[in-house]
């Protein structure tokens, strides 16, 4: 079973302040996503990568950035956090951009 | 544009009563299908999907699925609801492009009552 793993489970940042979500995968995917649910919206995509050290833009890039600096990890960047991104935010990984195993989620509030 | 419609946002059904959740895609070609299942409180899981093929899919926990390239549907269904399936249930397209990420539809919330 593919595990992927996040940190931390749930955070409550200030408007203005710096956000990092983590995701670890231990099944040497290529493909790491990072989505966001809201509630009416189903899940989005936010940011995605097939290899280290590159990203690409998904649907609802404004406001982060990701950074893949291994195979196995896969960080979301809020620079400024906003209430806006008031949301669970949920990583998945694939080996062939097949089947994706998605993490237990991040809840963020953001005050 | 690709999109996933799922027309029910939520659904009651009585504990061994069947269930039929609808699925409804916009895609250019002949698409891969998935649904998946969020139980309370924990990620998406995988359920099924379907790939170029047999219409008919077989998926865990005694759910299956129908693709149908005419009505541009992929339904879920299940004969016999059991309370541990209350859940929200997504149904999601592949794109070929942009890393083969995943469209959501926005969700059915399942209820199942005694």
């Amino acid at each position: 079973e593919a595990a992927v793993t996040q940190s931390p489970r749930s955070k409550v940042a200030v408007t203005g302040g710096k956000v990092t979500l983590s995701c670890h995968q231990t099944n040497n995917h290529d493909y790491m996503y990072w989505y966001r649910q809201d509630t009416g919206h189903g899940l989005r995509l936010i940011h995605y990568s097939y290899v280290a050290d590159s990203t690409e833009k998904g649907d609802i890039p404004d406001g982060y950035k990701a950074s893949r600096p291994s195979q196995e990890n896969f960080s979301l960047i809020l620079e400024l956090a906003s209430l806006s991104q008031t949301a669970v935010y949920f990583c998945a990984s694939s080996d062939t951009g097949d089947t994706q195993y998605f993490g237990p989620g991040t809840r963020l509030l953001v005050l | 544009a690709q999109s996933v419609t799922q027309p029910d946002a939520r659904v009651t059904v009585s504990e061994g009563a069947s269930l039929q959740l609808r699925c409804k895609y916009s895609y250019f070609g002949t698409p891969y299908l998935f649904w998946y299942v969020q139980y309370p409180r924990q990620g998406l899981q995988l359920l099924l999907k379907y790939y170029p093929g047999d219409p008919v899919v077989q998926g865990v926990n005694g759910f299956e699925a129908e693709f149908s390239k005419s009505n541009s549907s992929f339904h879920l269904r299940k004969a016999s609801v059991h309370w541990s399936d209350w859940a929200v249930y997504f149904c999601a397209v592949s794109l070929y492009q942009g890393g083969r990420a995943l469209i959501f539809g926005t969700g059915t919330t399942v209820s199942v009552s005694p």
